[in-house]
């Protein structure tokens, strides 16, 4: 069972309104991401991190900030809620050392939706 | 980049048949394929994995196949049950040989349903 927790679970919000979105983890893993995960399914990379003070752009373009100061928490913020923002935000963790066997741990996502 | 195609998008199977879902990658550098599966209001989860040194690997009803030659692979999962119903996603990383650094891509995902 993996020991990575996201809240809220869900979140329906007004636009233009600042969220913020948690991820923690209790595995102590180096590398965490973020991806949004669209209606038709596919997960999009939006943000990652190797470390503390470590965090890079993924491969879908997002308006959305996240930080890094401790190895435990990585989360995501959107400073101005719109619509198009809706989606479903799932965080993950991965071991960064010797022993990497490649696994994602995924949380059970964040389900956001902006009117 | 690296670009991972999944077929089919859907799939519906009867209990106790096999299904299989195959993906494609363009990037001959990859070496790590691993598969998720992702239960209705969950996060995906790890099944199983398989990396360019092997051909094929199995674990009790489940197995993947690997062809480098023509960047494909594929998730066979034999006498399906209820339980198997889920979305499932292929992806691909070109990782350090015996390890990974988990920038993977992903697959666009399947639908598996499977009929009692």
């Amino acid at each position: 069972e993996a020991d990575i927790y996201q809240t809220p679970r869900y979140l329906v919000i007004g636009t233009g309104k600042k969220i913020t979105l948690e991820c923690s983890q209790t595995m102590g893993h180096d590398k965490m991401y973020w991806y949004q995960q669209d209606p038709g399914m596919e997960l999009h990379l939006i943000h990652y991190s190797y470390g503390v003070n470590s965090t890079e752009k993924g491969d879908l373009s997002s308006e959305s900030t996240v930080s890094r100061i401790r190895t435990e928490h990585f989360p995501l913020t959107l400073e101005s809620a719109r619509p198009s923002h809706t989606s479903q935000y799932l965080c993950a963790s991965s071991d960064g050392s010797g022993r990497n066997t490649g696994e994602l741990f995924f949380g059970e996502g964040s389900r956001l939706t902006v009117l | 980049g690296e670009n991972v195609e999944q077929h089919p998008s859907t799939l519906s199977v009867q209990e106790g048949d096999s299904a299989v879902i195959k993906c494609t990658y363009s990037d001959s550098a990859s070496n790590y394929f691993p598969w998720y599966k992702q239960e209705l209001g969950k996060g995906p989860q790890l099944i199983i994995d398989i990396r360019s040194n092997v051909g094929e690997k199995k674990d009790q009803r489940i197995a993947v196949t690997l062809n480098k030659t023509a960047k494909h692979f594929s998730l066979h999962i034999t006498e399906t049950q209820p339980e198997d119903s889920a979305v499932y996603f292929c992806a691909a990383s070109k990782g350090v040989y015996g390890g990974a650094t988990n920038k993977l891509i992903f697959g666009t995902g399947t639908l598996l349903a499977v009929q009692p």
